[in-house]
């Protein structure tokens, strides 16, 4: 399967903990973003990248997010600390520039802080 | 928020029967998408319809757009057990190549 990877499916950590998440794009494709899936908020954007440059870092996540790309077909997402409110699911997604008329996501990384 | 004020909402029905969801969004776009997300997975597109399109079909399927009143809604004919996802409409600002979410409709179709 050539989709978007994510790793790991599931992570717990404890308060004040890094964790970093992992993406894998689909081949080829030059936009990747991040989400974070809540049930209140729903998706929300965390960080675009188009061909490896940041373009949007999803405003209210600044501090303690950070999202990087160091190669096209790669992304990790680090948070730092951790909180309790920061469990949800995040979720990687990619597209062709372009065309993004049509994101591939991955099945997400479900994260519990506690 | 590019969508209007929306909570996640829930549908019950049973199996073989017509459902539609609908959603409004506040600023002009060219296109609507529509995603599907099952349990444990990641939203898949499963229908897009431009602004030029009153109506869209695919198998099952109907979308349709009203840049008029910014509202777009998803219809499913004689729907499966297998159906049951959560349907969010997303749609991108003009000249920023981000998708932006509803809150989802939550369905589930009962065998």
């Amino acid at each position: 399967d050539a989709g978007v990877t994510q790793t790991p499916r599931h992570e717990v950590a404890e308060k004040g903990q890094t964790i970093i998440l992992k993406c894998e794009p689909v081949s080829g494709h030059n936009d990747l973003f991040w989400y974070r899936q809540t049930k209140i908020q729903g998706l929300e954007l965390l960080s675009y990248f188009r061909s490896k440059s940041l373009m949007e870092d999803g405003g209210a996540f600044k501090d303690r997010f950070k999202a990087e790309m160091l190669n096209s077909s790669f992304s990790t997402l680090k948070i730092q600390p951790t909180e309790p409110k920061d469990s949800a699911v995040y979720l990687c997604a990619s597209s062709f520039m372009d065309t993004n008329e049509r994101l591939f996501f991955g099945h997400g990384t479900k994260l519990s802080v506690l | 928020s590019q969508w209007g004020e929306e909570n996640l909402q829930a549908l019950s029905i049973q199996e073989g029967e017509d459902v539609t969801m609908n959603c409004s969004y506040k600023t002009y776009t060219t296109v609507v998408q529509w995603y599907r997300q099952k349990s444990g997975k990641g939203p898949a597109l499963i229908i897009l319809i431009r602004s030029n399109e009153r109506e869209k079909r695919s198998g099952r399927l109907r979308a349709t757009l009203d840049t008029s009143s910014q509202s777009s809604s998803l219809s499913i004919t004689g729907t499966l057990a297998t159906d049951t996802a959560v349907y969010f409409c997303a749609t991108e600002w003009p000249n920023y190549n981000v998708l932006y979410f509803g809150s989802g409709t939550k369905l589930t179709v009962e065998p």
